[in-house]
């Protein structure tokens, strides 16, 4: 069983278009993130979102934004996407302040 | 505002070679500090975890030190394999008010037969 699941792994679209990424985890984790993996390989937080409190990053654009259904899942949607966009985002989860555990990542190309 | 920096940013050795990795960070107020391992076009897997309270960590032919006070770590590999080969990841753990791990930039390690 997949501890941290995200879908899709692949995403081609046009610029301008909005897209979500899903996010599962089965670790009864509390807290969920997204990072994103830029085209040098690095990593930064975009968001956490632990018992509905949302942290963002202040340099996230307000075009992304995370949804939460419940405790379980955290998605990303994607609004007005843009060609700077382009880039692996991973979603994780962690219980509280404890060890991080990732997903496979999703790797988003905006064309 | 915590920085991480990792050193070498690459890094080559023969095969059977110990090795030694580097980590620094800005802000020593922090919970715990985790490896990561990063194969090419994959995820993120967790190697070893040390807690704000530990001095080391080891896991078979790694061993993970951390040394709060100077804001250092290190990642040991001993007998190096090819299978070694890698992107390695130090991420300085949450700290209060915050749950996030900040990266370093991370170490291309690469084992040579």
């Amino acid at each position: 069983d997949t501890a941290v699941s995200q879908t899709p792994k692949y995403l081609v679209t046009q610029m301008g278009n909005d897209k979500s990424i899903k996010c599962e985890q089965n670790l009864g984790h509390d807290t969920m993130y997204w990072y994103k993996q830029d085209s040098k390989k690095f990593l930064k937080i975009m968001f956490s979102y632990n018992n509905k409190e949302l942290i963002i990053n202040e340099t996230v654009p307000n075009r992304f934004s995370p949804k939460s259904p419940d405790k379980a899942h955290l998605n990303l949607h994607i609004n007005s996407l843009e060609l700077g966009d382009s880039a692996v985002y991973f979603c994780a989860s962690s219980q509280n302040r404890g060890p991080g555990t990732f997903g496979s990542g999703t790797r988003l190309t905006v064309v | 505002k915590q920085e991480v920096t990792q050193i070498p940013a690459a890094l080559s050795v023969p095969e059977g070679e110990n090795l030694v990795l580097n980590c620094s960070f800005t802000d020593s107020a922090i919970y715990n500090l985790q490896w990561f391992r990063q194969d090419p076009g994959k995820g993120l897997t967790s190697l070893l975890l040390i807690q704000s309270s530990q001095r080391e960590q080891t896991s078979g032919r790694l061993n993970a030190s951390l040394d709060k006070s100077s804001g250092r770590s290190t990642l040991y590999i001993a007998a190096s394999q090819p299978g070694d080969s890698a992107t390695y990841l130090c991420a300085s753990g949450p700290g209060a008010g915050s749950y996030q791990l900040t990266f370093g930039k991370g170490t291309k390690l690469s084992v040579i037969p």
